[in-house]
């Protein structure tokens, strides 16, 4: 089975831009979860949707938003970019919610 | 609020060494729990996961024990190898009722470098 994927790979964008990164779970998983990855905070839970339904929310502004298609590709989108939003995007999906969570290989968002 | 902490923060063993990393979470009603690794650069790749009744779980050379009463796991590395150097992650799923509550909190992780 093909992995977790994520486009783009990199981005690059300038403060006050909106962004959209996306994500294709494993062919059959329903959950895919987001994570924002920086050097000073670690690892931090985004949301996580499954069955196109967000059944949980981090502690992110409103800036922070995604969704989820019938097929379970997922989209996460920032709107008005802060610098501070520069950081590793990570996705994850599993079968269920509780099973073991396989991640996709990242997008590298800079702001500038 | 549920915290995981690991340690070490970092460790430099010589190839062929055994070696134990340790995780401990404060908040005891988890769901389960899941060690990563993750090389430079790059997203994570899942090594273990332990569910909340189980003690432990193995995978090769790598072993991972959970004692939930006290907050604690561990993951064994038999005979280090330079491809070993990554971070490693552990991560704890919260139980909600009996039910799963899908955030994953992370540790900081243990940077790990196996010289030859």
């Amino acid at each position: 089975k093909a992995g977790v994927t994520q486009t783009p790979r990199y981005l690059i964008k300038t403060r006050g831009q909106q962004v959209t990164l996306s994500c294709s779970p494993i062919s059959g998983h329903r959950s895919v979860s987001w994570y924002q990855q920086t050097p000073g905070q670690g690892l931090q839970f985004l949301f996580e949707y499954f069955s196109e339904t967000q059944r949980n929310k981090g502690n992110f502004p409103g800036r922070f938003s995604g969704r989820q298609f019938s097929n379970s590709r997922s989209e996460m989108n920032v709107s008005t970019l802060e610098l501070g939003d520069s950081a590793l995007y990570l996705c994850a999906s599993s079968n269920t919610v509780s099973d073991t969570q396989y991640f996709g290989p990242g997008t590298r968002l800079t702001v500038l | 609020k549920q915290e995981v902490t690991q340690i070490p923060a970092a460790l430099s063993v010589p190839e062929g060494e055994n070696l134990v990393l340790n995780c401990s979470f404060t908040d005891s009603a988890i769901y389960n729990l899941q060690w990563f690794r993750q090389d430079p650069g790059k997203g994570l790749t899942s090594l273990l996961l332990i569910q909340s009744s189980q003690r432990e779980q193995t995978s090769g050379r790598l072993n991972a024990s959970l004692d939930k009463s006290s907050g604690r796991s561990t993951l064994y590395i038999a005979a280090s190898q330079p491809g070993d150097s990554a971070t490693y992650l552990c991560a704890v799923r919260r139980n909600a009722g009996g039910t799963s509550y899908g955030k994953l909190t992370f540790g900081q992780g243990t940077i790990l470098t196996v010289h030859p």
